[in-house]
């Protein structure tokens, strides 16, 4: 079965740079979700988009912004890169906007920021 | 404001005991409860969910969870360990309304011995 594909799988930045990440959900799934994971702590909401629109925003930096195209897939764009941007960045994906859907996730792109 | 606790950080068993992860739920509403796996570098499996009906929830590789309702737990439990079981396992709230974002917990790391 079809799964979340996340680009690049590593990314290296140095500091002030900026990085695109970018997520392809499952077919037919038209949410996708973002959230951030840190050494050693648990996943962290920071953005969601439903049909294209932005439907939450979580602890997200006003560096960071994203967007879901036509084709549903996601782009998250990080700017002015900060060592604590450093961590493994999950897309996921559900079918539809319901609380009762499984979000499907992604391998992640680990980013590292020196 | 949603939120779970896994009161563990770190579980051990014997390859073919029987395991137990827990989970505690704090929601106002509906519980919708997740359980997922993570191995080293990798991204997140989902293995079942809890949304209504019998408190006893069957999901992949032979795990099941059990909710109680007055106990707001959603505890994981398998009845013959393996060695390949050994990962990190969160279990997850989603948030509903008019965002699904995952809250999860803080993650229980699963060791099972040969």
């Amino acid at each position: 079965a079809a799964g979340v594909i996340q680009s690049p799988r590593h990314l290296i930045k140095e500091k002030r740079e900026t990085a695109t990440l970018k997520c392809y959900p499952i077919p037919r799934h038209d949410t996708v979700y973002w959230y951030q994971q840190g050494p050693g702590q648990d996943p962290q909401f920071l953005i969601s988009f439903y049909e294209k629109m932005q439907s939450d925003k979580g602890s997200i930096p006003d560096r960071f912004s994203a967007q879901q195209f036509s084709d549903y897939h996601s782009e998250l764009n990080m700017s002015s890169l900060e060592l604590g941007d450093s961590a493994l960045y999950f897309c996921a994906s559900s079918l539809n906007f319901l609380a009762t859907d499984t979000q499907y996730f992604g391998p992640g792109t680990r980013l590292t920021v020196l | 404001a949603q939120s779970v606790a896994q009161p563990e950080d770190q579980v051990n068993v014997a390859e073919g005991n029987p395991l137990t992860v827990k989970c505690t739920y704090s929601v106002s509403g509906n519980p919708y409860l997740f359980w997922y796996v993570q191995y080293p570098n990798r991204g997140l499996q989902f293995l079942l969910k809890y949304i209504t009906g019998d408190n006893l929830v069957k999901g992949s590789y032979g795990f099941e969870a059990e909710f109680n309702k007055s106990q707001t737990s959603f505890h994981l439990k398998k009845p013959s360990a393996l060695v390949s079981d050994s990962a990190l396992y969160f279990c997850a709230v989603s948030t509903g309304g008019a965002t699904n974002k995952l809250i999860f917990g803080t993650g229980t790391l699963l060791a099972v011995q040969p």
